[in-house]
């Protein structure tokens, strides 16, 4: 069946540091792909996503590109913040209501 | 414009009483969701609804019933609360492009 894996956490990464986050996914048709964060006491919101294959979703300096050769769309940002300490999601939907979500990867940035 | 808005936010149960979540969107959506996060497990789907006067079962639905009052409200119901339902509890509506849009959450503890 359709399902998501990412990078298992905590990460903790100083200021400034380079990010990633791995996520692949296993799917049957053609799925559109999502980053989601969660902050601290907070619903989850949508980061960036992806539609097709090769497509690059960006927002907030964060960027993730949908490889379909290697199923991934790991999550990358070149410079972390304090403010970007979160738990992040990886989730893909496959048609009406195919929504899976990846386990999550806590974020802790240290100044 | 308020979004998905959730009561209540926190709430403690004894083993076996009942209650009802609401959850509420003002975007004129037509899909709505119920999720469960649990630590280490992601989101997991318990309900959903495509549309006005129907519903679905998700991955999770035993011990939960549902109700599609209207298109903008969607409640969960907990029958005979369990101490395996303590969790925190995320509703969501769905816009375009399958972006999925949380509420901030309601935190449920079953003692």
């Amino acid at each position: 069946g359709d399902s998501v894996t990412q990078m298992e956490g905590p990460v903790t990464l100083s200021e400034e540091a380079f990010l990633t986050i791995n996520c692949t996914y296993t799917a049957t048709g053609y799925p559109s792909l999502f980053w989601y964060v969660q902050y601290p006491g907070e619903g989850l919101q949508l980061l960036l996503k992806a539609t097709k294959a090769d497509d690059k979703g960006s927002n907030k300096g964060f960027e993730a590109t949908y490889r379909k050769e290697t199923t991934s769309f790991h999550l990358e940002k070149g410079s972390v913040q304090v403010s970007d300490s979160a738990v992040y999601f990886c989730a893909l939907i496959t048609g009406a209501n195919n929504l899976f979500f990846g386990t999550g990867t806590r974020l802790t940035v240290i100044p | 414009n308020a979004g998905v808005t959730q009561t209540p936010k926190f709430q403690v149960l004894k083993t076996g009483q009942s209650m009802t979540l609401q959850c509420a969107q003002d975007m004129n959506h037509n899909s709505m969701y119920w999720y469960r996060q649990d630590p280490g497990m992601g989101l997991r789907l318990i309900y959903y609804s495509a549309s006005e006067g129907t519903t679905d079962k998700g991955e999770v639905p035993n011990g939960y019933n549902v109700s599609r009052l209207n298109k903008r409200e969607f409640s969960l119901r907990l029958e005979s609360a369990a101490p395996s339902q303590t969790s925190v509890y995320f509703c969501a509506s769905q816009g375009l492009a399958d972006t999925q849009y949380f509420g901030p959450g309601t935190r449920l503890t079953v003692l």
